[in-house]
């Protein structure tokens, strides 16, 4: 079964300190997409950052980037220089094929962001 | 563009009864999908359409049903609504299935 695992239900980070947050997944297919995305107390999910296992290059955006490393099925979220407005619910993402040859997503369980002043 | 709009933002609904959850968007997206959002949990695919006319079922389909009769708009129905229905329900929308997701801003549900 495809399978993406958060095991840090919850973190603190100091502001302007750097914290990573942690994901794997399980999976048999060698092409496939990773997505990490943030859940602010508005509830809004919004997308952060995405990673495509052929590139060996790890995704940045701006202060966030992913440590990628295929062959452990590791996908963790660094973010640099934490901002208060960076408290949210994380959550991990694993984009898989359907039988009827689309696409879905199956997300981790989520770990919250707390930042401190 | 208002992007991915869900309506009602909150409901509270009796054991029982029926009702639909509006999902439109304008970004002219084939691909669209309702998932649903348990308290503590991750999200969890309840339906999917990749194109008018197209639906599929996610993981947890029972108790629901959509239609996709335009490419804009993607509603979830209850029909016999149950407590074990008390969710945030959260609509999305793609280009196609290899970019993420945009999503909306989420319907309350609550069953009494």
């Amino acid at each position: 079964a495809q399978t993406v695992t958060q095991s840090q239900p919850e973190m603190s980070v100091q502001e302007a300190e750097t914290v990573t947050l942690s994901c794997t997944y399980d999976t048999s297919e060698s092409d496939y997409y990773l997505f990490w995305y943030k859940q602010p107390p508005s509830r809004q999910m919004i997308l952060v950052i995405r990673q495509e296992a052929y590139k060996q290059q790890n995704a940045t955006e701006n202060r966030f980037s992913v440590n990628f490393q295929k062959a452990a099925k590791s996908f963790s979220l660094k973010i640099s220089d934490s901002q208060l407005g960076d408290a949210a619910m994380y959550f991990c993402a694993y984009r898989i094929a359907t039988t009827s040859g689309t696409y879905k997503y199956i997300f981790g369980t989520g770990t919250r962001l707390k930042v401190l002043a | 563009n208002a992007g991915v709009t869900q309506t009602p933002k909150f409901r509270i609904l009796k054991i029982g009864q029926s009702m639909t959850l509006q999902c439109a968007q304008d970004m002219n997206h084939n691909y669209m999908y309702w998932y649903r959002q348990d308290p503590g949990m991750g999200l969890k695919l309840i339906y999917y359409s990749v194109g008018a006319g197209i639906t599929d079922k996610g993981e947890v389909p029972n108790g629901y049903n959509v239609s996709r009769s335009t490419t804009e708009d993607f509603p979830l129905r209850l029909e016999l609504a149950a407590p074990s229905q008390t969710s945030v329900y959260f609509c999305a929308s793609s280009p196609t299935g290899k970019r993420g997701y945009t999503f909306g801003s989420g319907t309350r549900l609550t069953v009494v």
